[in-house]
């Protein structure tokens, strides 16, 4: 089974600081993702990464911003943390399947920012 | 992007099949049909997907209109570990993904 692991489960961290997700996939996808989840607006994409130390914004990066070292770990990082980053943050990493793509998740991040 | 229109919640009764549907009238010839679904407190998980004809795997089957305009993902047997959120989405091969609301599903004991 393809397994995605995220570093924390919750988190919270105060308004200003640093804060570093970590998102590791064992299965050797080469694309990794970073999405945001709030109610009522679904699954929003914030960074994609098509291989190691390339990296693609999304739908909303801003105040964020992502690192691609090795293959199998992506991270996100929140360089100043404000309260309007409070969400469930899910990492996903992908393979390809006869002509289409299936995505697989890590189990989320609940991050609150006081 | 192409769109899709799901019921925001419906019930089963367990051990009964299920037919969740889902409306993507603006979908194009590229667009493959994904099936997703998230547990209560969980990240989404891979259901199912499709480009034209009905597909079959462990978890469901996927149903796909003649015009690809609708879709319907079937749980043959309900149970109670089937109850979640599930998101019909259409991938191109671009990587914007879209999720709407979903459809909640209940599954009556």
């Amino acid at each position: 089974d393809v397994k995605v692991t995220q570093s924390s489960r919750y988190l919270v961290k105060r308004t200003g600081e640093k804060v570093f997700l970590e998102c590791v996939q064992d299965m050797d996808h080469e694309n990794m993702f970073w999405y945001r989840q709030d109610p009522g607006l679904g699954l929003r994409l914030i960074y994609f990464s098509y291989d190691v130390k390339m990296k693609e914004k999304g739908d909303i990066p801003e105040g964020y911003s992502v690192s691609r070292e090795k293959k199998e770990r992506f991270s996100l990082i929140l360089e100043s943390a404000s309260t309007n980053q409070t969400s469930m943050y899910l990492c996903a990493s992908r393979r390809l399947a006869g002509n289409a793509y299936e995505q697989y998740f890590g189990p989320g991040t609940r991050l609150t920012v006081t | 992007d192409a769109k899709t229109t799901q019921p925001n919640s419906m019930e089963s009764n367990e051990e009964e099949p299920v037919h969740l549907p889902c409306n993507h009238s603006t979908i194009s010839g590229t667009d493959y049909i994904h099936w997703y679904r998230q547990l209560p407190s969980q990240g989404p998980e891979y259901v199912i997907h499709g480009l034209t004809s009905n597909v079959n795997n462990r978890m469901a089957s996927l149903a796909i209109a003649e015009d690809r305009k609708s879709s319907t993902l079937i749980l043959h047997r309900a149970t109670l570990r089937d109850a979640a959120v599930y998101y019909c989405i259409l991938r191109t091969s671009y990587d914007k993904v879209i999720f709407g609301p979903g459809t909640s599903l209940s599954v009556i004991p």
